[in-house]
């Protein structure tokens, strides 16, 4: 079964600091792979996703992940933050084809420092 | 993507009530989701809301605990049964890209507290 791993529960960054969130998934082949950030008292809004292609994703708000197959890991990142990003984000994994059939990791609470 | 909405946004029942929750989209899709989100947890699939078919529910999910209508295709609800207080969660639902990019979009939430 597909399992995703966000090994960091808390993470608190200073405002204009760089951020990588880091995630890994477990499954047989390459998935679908998907950020979501949820921001306090809010639904999920979709960061970015990747299918194939380019390893290097972007997404909204200034935020990139890179899709890396030897280390089974996808993790987000930010060049600087900003205080309106602390939320918590969400990795999730998809078998391919499968987008409806979503496994989320456990999240990453953002704090930001101003 | 699509605009979802979601009522009641929040609710604090008793024990052994009944809540059905409504989700609302603005445009045609084929499928809905209900998830459920319990106090610091990640985001659980309770089921697959396709219209004019039942609901598919993953394992540990049932249809006497959560039945959901999909009546049309930009409504669906989910009914939290009996509650008692591990039913405490945020639920939400979702819905598939309607261009089939395999990508879901995510209402607002219910935030439910059963006392």
């Amino acid at each position: 079964a597909q399992s995703v791993t966000q090994p960091d529960i808390h993470i608190t960054v200073s405002e204009g600091a760089s951020l990588e969130l880091r995630c890994n998934y477990s499954y047989g082949a390459t998935p679908y792979l998907f950020w979501y950030v949820q921001s306090p008292g809010q639904g999920l809004q979709l960061l970015l996703k990747y299918f194939s292609g380019d390893t290097l994703v972007q997404g909204i708000k200034g935020f990139e992940a890179e899709f890396k197959r030897s280390q089974s890991s996808f993790n987000l990142r930010k060049p600087s933050v900003h205080w309106s990003d602390a939320a918590e984000y969400f990795c999730a994994v998809a078998p391919e084809g499968g987008g409806n059939k979503l496994t989320f990791g456990t999240g990453t609470q953002l704090k930001v420092e101003l | 993507s699509a605009v979802i909405s979601q009522k009641p946004s929040r609710d604090i029942c008793q024990r052994g009530t009944s809540l059905t929750i409504q989700c609302q989209v603005d445009s045609q899709v084929t499928m809905m989701f209900w998830y459920r989100q319990q106090p610091g947890q990640s985001l659980t699939l309770i089921a697959t809301a396709n219209q004019g078919s039942e609901a598919t529910y993953e394992s540990g999910f049932v249809i006497d605990k959560f039945p959901i209508s999909r009546p049309n295709l930009t409504f669906s609800t989910l009914t939290v049964s009996n509650m008692s207080p591990e039913d405490s969660s945020i639920y939400l639902c979702s819905v598939e890209d309607r261009r089939g990019l395999e990508t879901q979009y995510f209402g607002p939430g219910t935030r439910l507290l059963v006392l």
